[in-house]
């Protein structure tokens, strides 16, 4: 199956910095990545994703990109604020039978006012 | 629309009990997944469905079971409760599973 391993598995930034996610996937027939935020409690939600046949998506100040051959895709948060602060999820899709979400581990990311 | 539920919030079983974790959807979605979470390890999918009357395993099925009987019901059944089943359970659901999930509240399970 697919194996997605995520750094760093903590994070800290200042209010205003910006943040940097890291996952790599290892099975090159995945086209769907989708990225989750947890806040303390609740339950996850989708952030963006996106799919094989687009290398960069942005929606404000958050974008996400995509390296199919090297098998790596980034979450890039821009002018970070404290209601950033959670656990943030990569996933990945095989394009193969019922095309399951596999997570990563998850990164905690704290923004410091 | 209610969106994803899941019932109850909050259960402490003794090893060997078994019970059913509730989840609904009222959106029509006919894929629909379980996941436990543990500490560390992310989100472990356990059973998944692709439509009513069908099922399969997904990453973590030992001592878990489901069933699928209406598009809108997944219930997850714990048939003899172990301390290693302690986590928090979230079930999905989506369009496809390459889609968007909307996940419900989660429930969170002590075994003692």
């Amino acid at each position: 199956g697919e194996n997605v391993e995520q750094h760093p598995s903590t994070l800290s930034v200042q209010e205003g910095d910006s943040a940097v996610i890291k996952c790599t996937y290892s099975d090159s027939a995945s086209n769907y990545f989708p990225w989750y935020k947890q806040e303390l409690g609740k339950r996850p939600q989708l952030i963006i994703d996106i799919r094989s046949n687009v290398g960069e998506k942005k929606d404000q100040r958050i974008a996400v990109t995509l390296n199919k051959t090297a098998k790596h895709f980034s979450l890039h948060i821009t002018e970070t604020q404290p209601e950033d602060s959670a656990v943030y999820f990569c996933a990945a899709s095989m394009s193969t039978g019922a095309n399951n979400l596999f997570f990563g581990t998850g990164t905690r990311l704290t923004v410091i006012p | 629309n209610a969106g994803v539920t899941q019932t109850p919030k909050f259960q402490v079983l003794k090893t060997g009990q078994s019970m059913t974790l509730q989840c609904a959807q009222d959106m029509n979605h006919e894929y629909m997944s379980w996941y436990r979470q543990d500490p560390g390890m992310g989100l472990r999918l356990i059973h998944y469905s692709v439509g009513a009357g069908i099922t399969d395993q997904g990453e973590v099925p030992n001592g878990y079971n489901v069933s699928r009987s209406t598009t809108e019901d997944f219930p997850l059944r714990l048939l003899s409760a172990a301390p290693s089943q302690t986590s928090v359970y979230f079930c999905a659901s989506s369009y496809s599973s390459a889609n968007e999930q909307f996940f419900g509240p989660g429930t969170r399970l002590t075994v003692l």
